[in-house]
């Protein structure tokens, strides 16, 4: 592959209902991380995850959120119970375990709650 | 954990003159510190980094500076253009396995 891969690009959900959001990243890239990015703002930290280290879970909002990653690749971040205000674009990054690396990010999940 | 504060959050210049924006970070072992610059509706992509043993880095219209003593990293855009226009972030990282943490960003439009 390319580069990082997310899919959906857009998702409209209505509130309440769970979502999940996927992100392949590059071949070999033992570091994933989600970001949120609401219009016109920073990017917001949710989850690292590093190799087969415990993942560093400090940025996700509430226990609404949840991520994994299966088989050291494939991640996906589950939003259960859906809120407006979760609307925002994620975005989904992966890079090297290594001092000097940096993160490659995927195109994003733009996800708007109605 | 480390802490990156940067400034200013927007920047406006004119076309041709320079640009700065500079950030500050927490961790005195924070040793690698990458600049992304994020266009309106894509994802952000890195543009320049130091690494903690230089000083200085420079590509083209674009350096970065980093001074360890200070803990304090600037990028500097030099005959700035329009299409420069962007969001740009700092981030830093410290030991091995440690993330990335990056700052606010700063919104720099050029005007023409």
């Amino acid at each position: 592959g390319a580069g990082v891969s997310q899919s959906p690009s857009n998702k409209v959900t209505e509130k309440g209902k769970d979502v999940e959001l996927r992100c392949d990243p590059i071949s070999g890239h033992t570091a994933l991380y989600w970001y949120r990015q609401s219009l016109g703002q920073g990017l917001e930290f949710l989850i690292y995850f590093q190799g087969n280290s415990a993942p560093d879970k400090s940025g996700l909002p509430s226990d609404r959120f949840s991520a994994e990653r299966t088989g050291g690749s494939v991640s996906t971040l589950t939003i259960q119970r859906t809120q407006q205000e979760d609307s925002a674009v994620y975005l989904c990054a992966s890079g090297l375990l290594r001092v000097w690396s940096e993160a490659f990010f995927g195109q994003g999940t733009r996800l708007t709650v109605v | 954990g480390e802490n990156v504060e940067q400034h200013p959050s927007t920047l406006s210049v004119q076309e041709g003159d320079s640009a700065v924006i500079k950030c500050t970070y927490s961790d005195s072992a924070s040793n690698y510190f990458p600049w992304y610059k994020q266009e309106l509706g894509k994802r952000p992509q890195l543009i320049i980094d130091i690494r903690s043993n230089v000083g200085e880095k420079k590509d083209q219209r674009i350096a970065v500076t980093l001074n360890k003593t200070a803990k304090h990293f600037s990028l500097h855009i030099t005959e700035t253009q329009p299409e420069d226009s962007a969001v740009y972030f700092c981030a830093a990282r410290g030991e091995y396995g440690n993330k990335l943490v990056f700052g606010a960003g700063t919104i720099l439009r050029v005007k023409s």
